[in-house]
């Protein structure tokens, strides 16, 4: 079975600084992908960026970095420079290939980014 | 490229009422996807479609819920009688393959459902 964990309900930044969302995640599958979105106000849900499980360095997107560190099972969003529309639910979510590639969410965390 | 569309948008039915929810996948891509999402909660995988066969339904409680993909293109998921409990957001996402472990999701706007 695949769990995910977000430890953090709720975040603030301040504008312009950088910020870190945590997630931890379980599974049995030797090889998986990690994935991050985000989700606004409106409702819909954004891809982020990727993590695969082999992958030997960290994923990054623009603003957007994960800092993967397989033997700990961690895969942190890493927001650089926040920007008010930054505000939103971010999810971190896992696949893994001998689950039928059933995207696994964690519970969310809400990031505040202040002006 | 249009994203992945649903309605409605907005539901408000009463308990032992029906509903159903459509939703019109990118085109071209092969596996669809509906979530739950109770408020405050991450996203809950009810059942995957690859084409118009089902990869898996192991969450869908069957007795209320049933979902379709004739064609392969379009899909519905109904709810029948709805409970309170069901009162959430019904995301629809679709991808191009199923088998890969990168096989980006791209997600519609969902529909909230209020069961009063």
């Amino acid at each position: 079975a695949q769990k995910i964990t977000q430890t953090q309900p709720g975040m603030f930044v301040q504008e312009k600084e950088a910020v870190t969302l945590d997630c931890t995640y379980d599974t049995s599958d030797p090889s998986y992908g990690l994935f991050w979105y985000k989700q606004p106000s409106s409702g819909e849900m954004i891809f982020l960026i990727y993590q695969g499980s082999y992958d030997q360095q960290n994923a990054t997107e623009g603003r957007y970095s994960l800092n993967f560190q397989k033997a700990r099972k961690s895969a942190n969003l890493v927001i650089s420079a926040s920007q008010l529309g930054d505000s939103a639910m971010y999810f971190c979510a896992m696949r893994g290939n001998n689950a039928g590639n059933m995207l696994t969410f964690g519970g969310g965390t809400r990031l505040m980014v202040k002006p | 490229e249009a994203g992945v569309a649903q309605s409605p948008r907005y539901k408000i039915i009463e308990k032992r009422q029906s509903v159903a929810f459509w939703c019109n996948p990118i085109s071209g891509h092969a596996t669809l996807y509906w979530y739950q999402q109770i408020l405050g909660q991450g996203p809950k995988l009810l059942i995957q479609f690859q084409n118009n066969g089902v990869v898996d339904d192991s969450q869908l409680p069957k007795d209320r819920f049933s979902a379709e993909r004739l064609k392969g293109v379009d899909s519905t998921l109904k709810i029948q009688p709805a409970k309170l409990e069901d009162s959430a957001v019904y995301l629809c996402a679709s991808s191009l393959v199923l088998a890969a472990s990168y096989n980006e999701q791209f997600f519609g706007p969902g529909t909230r459902l209020t069961v009063l």
